[in-house]
């Protein structure tokens, strides 16, 4: 069972579209983080959000926090072929361990 | 800095045999994580530390020993490999363990065993 269901798995697209990737959850998680992996490397933190509600924007990319910290979204607007990657959504409890529960990615194709 | 690096970066082993993988960190940090991604599952939680010397299970131990005796290393081993432990894996540091922390991750391991 899959505590973190990203939505949708894959998503091939144009130069220019707009998208948005869901995280959700029916736990509550005392943060979110974004991670963005590029083929044959490791994934790469692009937010953290820890408030609920809480919205970050990062160029052409806005992500959202729930407000029940169940879930959160990454939007980007008019995608680039430089944007194509794995998208990883991971979600942080309250504790000192500094363990993460990943969802199971998000494969983005951006076609020129 | 080099970051996280990890060796070998591809293996092929046979079923039973035994192998270590070996990840190191330059920038000081005090938690280490072993993670494995398999398509369409993520990446899972197999052991960490919180510091020098200590070690505990994650998500998916079974079949995975570490230890870490110098703050810099943290190493994975497989006393017996199975097929099931075909994957990459990948070794992330981060400064302490609290929620916001960045995990840096290595470039991975490819692991093939027949």
């Amino acid at each position: 069972t899959q505590l973190l269901e990203q939505s949708p798995q894959f998503l091939s697209i144009q130069e220019g579209e707009n998208l948005t990737v869901y995280c959700n959850s029916s736990s509550v998680f005392s943060s979110l983080q974004w991670y963005r992996q590029e083929p044959g490397e490791g994934p790469v933190l692009l937010v953290t959000v820890v408030t609920g509600g809480e919205v970050k924007k990062l160029k052409r990319l806005t992500f959202q926090f729930g407000d029940a910290r169940k879930d959160s979204s990454l939007h980007i607007t008019a995608a680039q072929p430089g944007d194509t990657g794995l998208y990883l959504c991971a979600g942080g409890r309250s504790s000192n361990t500094g363990k993460l529960i990943f969802g199971q990615g998000t494969t983005l194709q951006v076609k020129p | 800095n080099a970051g996280v690096t990890q060796t070998p970066k591809f293996r092929v082993l046979k079923t039973g045999q035994s192998m270590t993988l070996l990840c190191a960190q330059d920038m000081n940090h005090e938690y280490m994580y072993w993670y494995r991604q398999d398509p369409g599952m993520g990446l899972r939680l197999i052991h960490y530390s919180v510091g020098e010397g200590t070690t505990a299970k994650g998500e998916v131990p079974d079949g995975y020993n570490v230890s870490r005796l110098k703050k810099q290393n943290f190493l994975l081993g497989l006393e017996s490999a199975a097929p099931s432990q075909t994957s990459v894996y990948f070794c992330a540091s981060s400064q302490r363990g609290g929620v916001q922390e960045t995990q840096y991750f290595g470039p991975g391991t490819r692991l093939l065993v027949l």
